[in-house]
């Protein structure tokens, strides 16, 4: 149980373009998800927590007209990055939470800007 | 709020060693602190947690140990094989309830086994 998958697993797109990553909870109800940023060989940085239903809070530096994120049902979370650009380009991972302690992680997003 | 510190960020074992990991923490809030094993291009997964109540929880050969009056918590990985090489973080929260409590992670320690 507590699978979490995220679509795409890669993916790369020209300077200037959006890119959609989706974060689905498959066997569980997600009251809470969040999204992680990770550049390489360094740890997780908390981007954003999304509730369902209600808008996403940021955390400090993180400017939400540019990582847009819809939390439209308990089981899926995405994350829109706009206008993006090569210092967009990390590993970008969620994780979904039920009403215990624990939080689920999806296998994370590649995502490179050229 | 809440930081949390990590050592070793390297750790080298030989295989059938012990391997150990610390992590220190900021916040007397904090009551939930898990570790998670990252391979290599692939999300942290979830390898054993503990909740502030206990002092040590064991599984297998993982155990993590906490010491709340200190603010430090340990992973130990026993009798360690190559499998077990992969980046290990550890992480806080002042968790449970409805909604998720954020997650502050340690820098990360990248364990390597050699056979």
């Amino acid at each position: 149980g507590a699978v979490v998958s995220q679509h795409p697993s890669r993916v790369i797109c020209k300077s200037g373009t959006s890119v959609k990553i989706e974060c689905r909870s498959l066997d569980f109800q997600a009251t809470t998800m969040f999204w992680y940023r990770q550049f390489p060989k360094q740890s997780l940085m908390l981007m954003a927590t999304s509730n369902e239903g209600s808008k996403a809070t940021y955390e400090q530096g993180v400017e939400k007209d540019k990582f847009l994120i819809n939390h439209a049902s308990l089981t899926l979370s995405t994350l829109t990055v706009t206008s993006a650009h090569p210092e967009d380009s990390s590993f970008y991972i969620c994780s979904a939470h039920d009403r215990g302690y624990e939080q689920y992680f999806g296998p994370g997003t590649r995502l490179t800007v050229t | 709020g809440e930081n949390v510190e990590q050592h070793p960020s390297t750790l080298s074992v030989q295989e059938g060693d012990s391997a150990v990991i610390k992590c220190t923490y900021s916040d007397s809030a904090s009551n939930y602190f898990p570790w998670y094993k990252q391979e290599l291009g692939k999300g942290p997964q979830l390898i054993i947690d503990i909740r502030s109540n206990v002092g040590e929880k064991k599984d297998q050969r993982i155990a993590v140990t906490l010491n709340k009056t200190a603010k430090h918590f340990s992973l130990h990985i026993t009798e360690t094989q190559p499998e077990d090489s992969a980046v290990y973080f550890c992480a806080a929260s002042n968790g449970g309830g409805e909604y998720g409590n954020k997650l502050v992670f340690g820098a990360g320690t990248i364990l390597r086994v050699k056979s």
